[in-house]
């Protein structure tokens, strides 16, 4: 079965600084897709980032970056630059042979100023 | 072009009641997903839609909820007899296609309080 787990419930970061959210996964498909999502208060679930497992290459979008290490089934990702609005729940997921996501029980962001 | 949307934001009803969540997704999108989360969880899948294809109805936690989609885009989420373990929120969610590959766009959710 496949399993997503972030271990840090709760993380704080300085405006400007750089964080890293953790996330490993369980999967037993060879081909399969990581994703990591915000949720600000407002609810609405906001795709960050998306890394293909063939790639080696690990995804970037603008301030927002993954650490994938397929080998160690780890999926982290950086957030460069803190800025107020980076402030959300953060959720991982994967998908690998079906529809369905697996979220993890996510990070909750605060930036502080 | 407009986002997925859902309706109500918010719901409050008394245990016992039967509720409709509403949701409609982004206009092409043959795929629509509902999700619950609850309070300090992740998301836990409930039901998924693909064009005329039978529903895959695995995640739906009792026969108390059942769901639906009419002419392949709106969906309604039903829970009859509402428990107060039913509170979370409600969130749906669309893709282009089936495939695992594709992203999944979500709505704003529905919070749904019983009391």
């Amino acid at each position: 079965a496949q399993t997503v787990t972030q271990s840090q419930p709760e993380m704080s970061v300085q405006e400007a600084e750089t964080v890293t959210l953790s996330c490993t996964y369980d999967t037993s498909e060879n081909n399969y897709y990581l994703f990591w999502y915000k949720q600000p208060p407002s609810r609405q679930m906001i795709l960050v980032i998306r890394q293909e497992a063939y790639k080696q290459q690990n995804a970037t979008e603008n301030r927002f970056s993954v650490n994938f290490q397929k080998a160690a089934k780890s999926f982290s990702l950086k957030i460069s630059d803190s800025q107020l609005g980076d402030t959300a729940m953060y959720f991982c997921a994967s998908s690998s042979g079906t529809y369905k996501y697996i979220f993890g029980t996510g990070t909750r962001l605060k930036v502080l100023a | 072009g407009a986002g997925v949307s859902q309706s109500p934001s918010n719901k409050v009803t008394e245990k016992g009641k039967d509720v409709e969540l509403r949701c409609d997704p982004i206009s092409g999108h043959t795929a629509l997903y509902w999700y619950r989360q609850s309070l300090g969880q992740g998301l836990e899948f409930l039901i998924y839609f693909q064009g005329n294809s039978a529903p895959d109805k695995s995640g739906l936690p009792s026969d108390r909820f059942s769901a639906e989609r009419t002419g392949g885009s709106v969906s309604t989420l039903t829970i009859q007899r509402t428990q107060q373990e039913d509170s979370a929120v409600y969130l749906c969610a669309s893709s282009s296609d089936y495939l695992s590959t594709d992203t999944q766009y979500f709505g704003p959710g529905t919070r749904l309080t019983v009391l």
